[in-house]
């Protein structure tokens, strides 16, 4: 089946060590999302990719980067995490808009919680 | 900018009843997509049902329908006959896609609904 897998699905990391985190989408999408959740809250979009063409939120910190090297994958690196990074991480997908369709939308991953110790 | 309001945090229901979440959005825009998204304890984001707003006739999906005003910008979820797997936290969110590729989804601070056995 098609689908978003983010991987690892748990990371525990050091309080300033450098962390990456996956997503890959087997369904071809153009775009890719990175949301971070903290507990009971809404996600919040950190950022986005239309096929190679990065896009910041503007209230993203610089800690927070990302890179798409392919269709495929796309990953988030959190160069020096702190206590308050310590989330869930969703990854989503969608197609590029091209006219109406009753099958738009988002397609998520099952989420890495990241624990910062 | 767009903003999504789920004004109750929390709800709960008897198994087999009928419950409706509520949400309202704020917007200029005329034409756009409602979804609502299911976040069991798993955690990872399920669409439950989506609704453009060109379109009058209420989504339905199973056991899920939507009552969709456009005028109050009022999007509430019913489940009837409720499920203990119906058991999560629900968001509703808002997208934009005729804007063009950057649309972005909005989400509420979601409902957190309990069904009771």
């Amino acid at each position: 089946d098609a689908m978003v897998i983010q991987n690892p699905r748990y990371q525990v990391t050091q309080f300033g060590k450098p962390v990456t985190l996956s997503c890959s989408q087997t369904l071809n999408h153009n775009v890719m999302y990175w949301y971070q959740q903290k507990s009971s809250q809404a996600p919040k979009l950190l950022f986005h990719y239309y096929d190679k063409d990065f896009n910041n939120e503007a209230d993203t910190p610089d800690n927070f980067q990302s890179r798409r090297p392919n269709t495929s994958f796309c990953f988030l690196d959190i160069r020096s995490p702190g206590l308050g990074d310590a989330a869930m991480y969703l990854c989503a997908t969608s197609r590029a808009w091209t006219g109406g369709s009753a099958n738009y939308g988002y397609t998520f991953g099952s989420g890495t919680r990241l624990t910062v110790v | 900018a767009q903003t999504v309001t789920q004004s109750q945090p929390e709800m709960s229901v008897q198994e087999a009843e009928t419950v409706t979440l509520s949400c309202t959005y704020d917007t200029s825009e005329n034409n756009y997509y409602l979804f609502w998204y299911k976040q069991p304890p798993s955690r990872q984001m399920i669409l439950v049902i989506r609704q453009e707003a060109y379109k009058q006739q209420n989504a339905t999906e199973n056991r899920f329908s939507v009552n969709f005003q456009k005028a109050a910008k009022s999007f509430s979820l019913k489940i009837s006959d409720s499920q203990l797997g119906d058991t999560a936290m629900y968001f509703c969110a808002f997208m934009n896609p005729y804007t063009g590729a950057n649309s972005k989804l909005t989400f509420g601070k979601g409902i957190t609904l309990s069904v009771r056995p």
